[in-house]
């Protein structure tokens, strides 16, 4: 059974630092993209980018380039979304899922990052 | 980029009647790379329709996709309780993934 199983709920003030991860089972991690997903407080599903965990090939939306950094640890089918320096407007929920077929097949259950001083 | 309109913002219906769900996409989309989502409150989204128009493994046949270019339609036939969530769809192509702005089937 394919499995994405996510880390807790954040609490982070602005300007810290944060990673969080999304461990894969079910399947062969290193040949399906990543993708991570992002849901503000009450509004729609913005995609944010995806990596290859069998070489770590990343792409970003536009509107993440810079923002975040996505990355792999194949040795334990793990991905990762990280920030280096939080805002406010970070608070949302942030999904992780597998990308088949060009689909978001599987999802994780998500993780909300909230960003408050 | 290839931006996606979903219509009506909020459909209001009954269990049993019949819910048309429209995407419009910017410019022209593969029909191979066009999906649809289901969202409940509280819930990850998940995976309704690919390719314009095949069910993902468990999805009842009330829910049909169609269309072709900009213009895509998700049916659900019959709506049952289970059905009232937001709706997304998903385009692959350009910059490589969006998704449109949602609409809400309530009650």
């Amino acid at each position: 059974e394919v499995q994405l199983v996510q880390s807790g709920a954040e609490v982070k003030e602005p300007g810290g630092s944060l990673r969080i991860s999304c461990k894969a089972s079910g399947y062969t991690f290193t040949t399906y993209w990543i993708g991570w997903v992002r849901q503000m407080p009450g509004k729609g599903l913005e995609w944010m980018g995806i990596i290859y965990p069998g070489d770590s090939e990343t792409r970003y939306s536009p509107s993440f380039q810079g923002q975040v950094a996505i990355s792999v640890d194949k040795s334990i089918n793990t991905a990762y979304l990280q920030w280096s320096s939080l805002k406010a407007s970070d608070t949302a929920i942030y999904y992780c899922a597998r990308l088949a077929t060009m689909v978001f097949d599987y999802w994780g259950q998500g993780a909300l990052v909230t960003v408050s001083s | 980029e290839i931006v996606l309109t979903q219509s009506p913002g909020t459909l209001s219906l009954s269990p049993g009647e019949r819910a048309t769900l429209s995407c419009r996409a910017s410019q022209s989309v593969s029909s191979s790379y066009l999906a649809w989502y289901q969202q409940k409150p509280g819930q990850a989204p998940r995976l309704l329709i690919y390719g314009t128009s095949t069910r993902a493994t468990g999805i009842p046949n009330r829910f049909s996709g169609s269309g072709s270019g900009t213009d895509f339609t998700l049916t659900i036939n019959r709506l049952e309780p289970e059905d009232f969530a937001v709706y997304y769809c998903q385009q692959f192509g350009s910059p490589l993934l969006t998704f449109g702005g949602g609409t809400k089937v309530e009650i």
